[in-house]
């Protein structure tokens, strides 16, 4: 299975600002995703994370409001822009498809709690 | 399209009960079945995967049995323990797609000493 850190692993912010989150995966893997967990909600899924080449970004998300970068198979970064309070969530970073596992079984990281003032 | 369908929580047991937490899925052709588990403060944990009708995923006293003739993935656990408590999340993914899975909406799980 793949080990998966993030930092910050919480931050407090305020209305208008930006915050960008890191995504480190022990291993190489082929895909990479970011999902959003509102409070008390399940995961909503953002966009898939494409090594070099832009996101993929489900509806009701866009690239300016959430940049992603992957510039390698093993990292990404997730920034959250212009926030408003409605940001206020849980981000998740997860992988699929390691060196020496089945592609179908998605490894999560432990999640980024921001808070918008 | 795909879904699962999860009983709604929070569903509070005392400390030896019995659990079942009901999962039902949606899906064209043969999806890999899971059970994730969230800790409170945590990110999501694999608990345990099935591939294959009929198959029995287990871990940590924790087992579901992939039931292709009524949809089903049902979590249970013969004795709960407070650790237990926890959000768990049923999901699917499509082997033959993009493996992005689809999840429910969490079953919370509060057990009491």
């Amino acid at each position: 299975s793949a080990v998966i850190s993030q930092k910050p692993s919480r931050d407090i912010c305020q209305r208008g600002t930006s915050l960008t989150i890191q995504c480190q995966v022990d291993s190489q893997v082929t895909m990479m995703f970011w999902y959003r967990q509102q409070p008390g909600q399940s995961l909503t899924l953002i966009a898939t994370a494409n090594q070099g080449s832009e996101a993929t970004y489900e509806s009701g998300f866009v690239i300016d409001k959430f940049p992603i970068s992957r510039p390698n198979l093993t990292f990404s970064t997730l920034t959250v822009s212009n926030m408003s309070p409605e940001d206020s969530s849980i981000y998740l970073c997860s992988v699929v498809g390691g060196v020496s596992d089945s592609t179908d079984t998605q490894y999560f990281g432990p999640g980024t709690r921001l808070t918008v003032l | 399209g795909n879904s699962v369908t999860q009983m709604e929580g929070p569903v509070t047991l005392s400390e030896e009960a019995f659990l079942t937490i009901n999962c039902t899925y949606t899906a064209t052709g043969y999806p890999s079945l899971f059970w994730y588990v969230q800790y409170p403060g945590e990110g999501l944990q694999l608990l345990l995967k099935a591939t294959k009708a009929d198959d029995k995923g287990s871990n940590k006293g924790f087992e579901a049995t992939y039931r292709k003739e009524t949809t089903s993935f049902h979590l249970e656990k013969g004795s709960v323990q407070v650790s237990d408590s926890a959000v768990y999340f049923c999901a699917l993914s499509d082997q033959g797609g993009s493996y992005i899975p689809t999840f429910g909406r969490g079953t919370s799980l509060i057990v009491h000493p």
